[in-house]
């Protein structure tokens, strides 16, 4: 199985900075049609996930252009600029590279 | 808009068994394969099966493969989750969750199941 190892665990941020959460794959990402099969997800506090980006750097729709991802095969990063208090939660990365699905262990964000 | 309610959870005794059901709305539910997704309390989450638009194929993590059995009813809109042989660590919020090519793009409110004695 995959195994996505994201850092750090928890980020404390002021609203209006930036925060950066890193993923990293046990195995490249790039599927045999140049996708790069990674996704990001936010739970927010007592709510069910919610796509942010897919395909490791596309937003989904109606994400606020805040938030970026870029990467290589292995090595992933979403970007937060100008962190808001909505932006609470616990971030999860995932692939859907092959079966099983796997995500990583969440990185919790707080607002200072 | 995209619903996805889920129904069928509760309390239950270790062993016993329990069928989890997924109301789809506000798309072609019939043109889209769909996953089962769990999160233990206070854990994170763990993708457990997938299911072919046509239930031509599936797929199970291996901590439920042999006692949980997915399928769906397109002429109804429903997604199942048949589960058997349940243990303790099976309790958790079941999320039911819509796949495209965008990925695991909408999920479900999710429905609590706990295996207790």
């Amino acid at each position: 199985d995959i195994v996505l190892t994201q850092a750090p665990l928890s980020v404390s941020v002021t609203p209006g900075e930036s925060a950066s959460i890193s993923c990293r794959s046990s195995k490249s990402l790039l599927s045999s049609k140049g996708i790069t099969s990674l996704y990001w997800y936010l739970q927010r506090p007592g709510k069910s996930p919610q796509l942010l980006i897919y395909q490791m750097s596309n937003l989904a729709s109606g994400v606020p252009d805040r938030f970026s991802s870029s990467g290589s095969e292995t090595d992933f990063t979403l970007k937060i600029s100008k962190v808001e208090t909505e932006d609470v939660g616990v971030y999860y990365c995932g692939h859907r590279l092959e079966y099983p699905l796997t995500f990583g262990s969440g990185t919790k964000l707080e607002i200072k | 808009e995209v619903q996805l309610v889920e129904s069928g959870g509760g309390l239950v005794k270790p062993g016993s068994s329990l069928k989890l059901s997924c109301v789809a709305s506000g798309f072609t539910f019939s043109s889209y394969g769909m996953h089962w997704i769990r999160q233990a309390p206070k854990k994170g989450l763990e993708w457990i099966a997938l299911i072919y638009y046509d239930s031509s194929n599936k797929y199970y993590a291996d901590s439920v493969k042999g006692r949980f059995t997915i399928s769906r009813d397109n002429s109804k809109n429903t997604l199942y989750l048949e589960m058997n042989s349940l243990r303790s660590e099976d309790t958790a919020m079941y999320y039911c969750a819509k796949n495209s090519n965008q990925g695991v793009d909408y999920w479900g409110q999710g429905v609590m199941v706990t295996v207790s004695s």
